[in-house]
């Protein structure tokens, strides 16, 4: 069964510190991968995508990982701040690539505190 | 450029209610998608239309449907609401659907079902 697992469920960081958000999937043929982030009562905004042959990339203080071979991948933020404090969601898109083949993950939340 | 937008932000409906909610595209995006998000689910995924042409759709019931109109507008309905139906419901519009094009969400429709 193709699923999408994050993990911690929710995390809280002291502002300035960094942390690691990690995503497991089982999704098989993969595409490519995306983080998005949602803050409270909004709709998700992208972060990064990367597909199977790119090993990491960055946007500001986010960075992703991609290992295709163990099929995880993280998102590093650096020196936090507040408004980090959201949910952050994996999503695996299936290949070939069409609307009904993402996969989502059920998201972490970070809370960053002052 | 404006983002997607969707209406309303909130509604209140009762049982057996039906409701429609609304989703404008970003300007010269032709594919809309629309999502159910319930904490214990995370995102589903409903159906996807591109040029008024509902072209892929996620496992939900027939009471859920939806529709693209020319200008690429997009309208979800869902008939006999039940209190399962209680959820945020997010629209992402993107150029064509296809590939790593990317998809950009509205802030969503809080549906609260009583």
């Amino acid at each position: 069964k193709n699923q999408v697992e994050q993990s911690p469920q929710s995390l809280i960081i002291l502002e300035g510190k960094n942390c690691t958000l990690q995503c497991n999937y089982t999704v098989s043929p993969f595409s490519n991968l995306r983080w998005y982030k949602q803050d409270t009562g909004r709709g998700p905004v992208s972060l990064t995508i990367m597909t199977f042959s790119e090993n990491t990339k960055s946007n500001g203080r986010y960075t992703a990982t991609l290992d295709a071979d163990t099929k995880q991948s993280s998102l590093h933020i650096t020196a936090s701040q507040l408004s980090d404090s959201a949910s952050y969601i994996c999503v695996v898109i299936l290949r070939p690539y069409n609307t009904d083949k993402l996969i989502f993950g059920t998201g972490t939340r970070l809370q960053v505190f002052p | 450029k404006a983002g997607v937008t969707q209406t309303p932000r909130y509604l209140i409906k009762t049982r057996g209610q039906q409701v429609t909610l609304s989703c404008s595209p970003i300007s010269g995006h032709r594919s809309v998608s629309w999502y159910q998000q319930t904490p214990g689910q995370g995102l589903q995924f409903l159906f996807e239309y591109f040029s008024e042409t509902q072209r892929n759709k996620g496992n939900f019931p027939g009471r859920f449907s939806g529709r693209q109109f020319s200008n690429s507008r997009s309208e979800m309905n869902v008939s006999t609401l039940e209190l399962g139906d209680s959820a945020l419901y997010l629209c992402a519009s993107s150029f064509r659907g296809r590939g790593n094009t990317e998809a950009f969400f509205g802030q969503g429709t809080r549906l609260t079902v009583v």
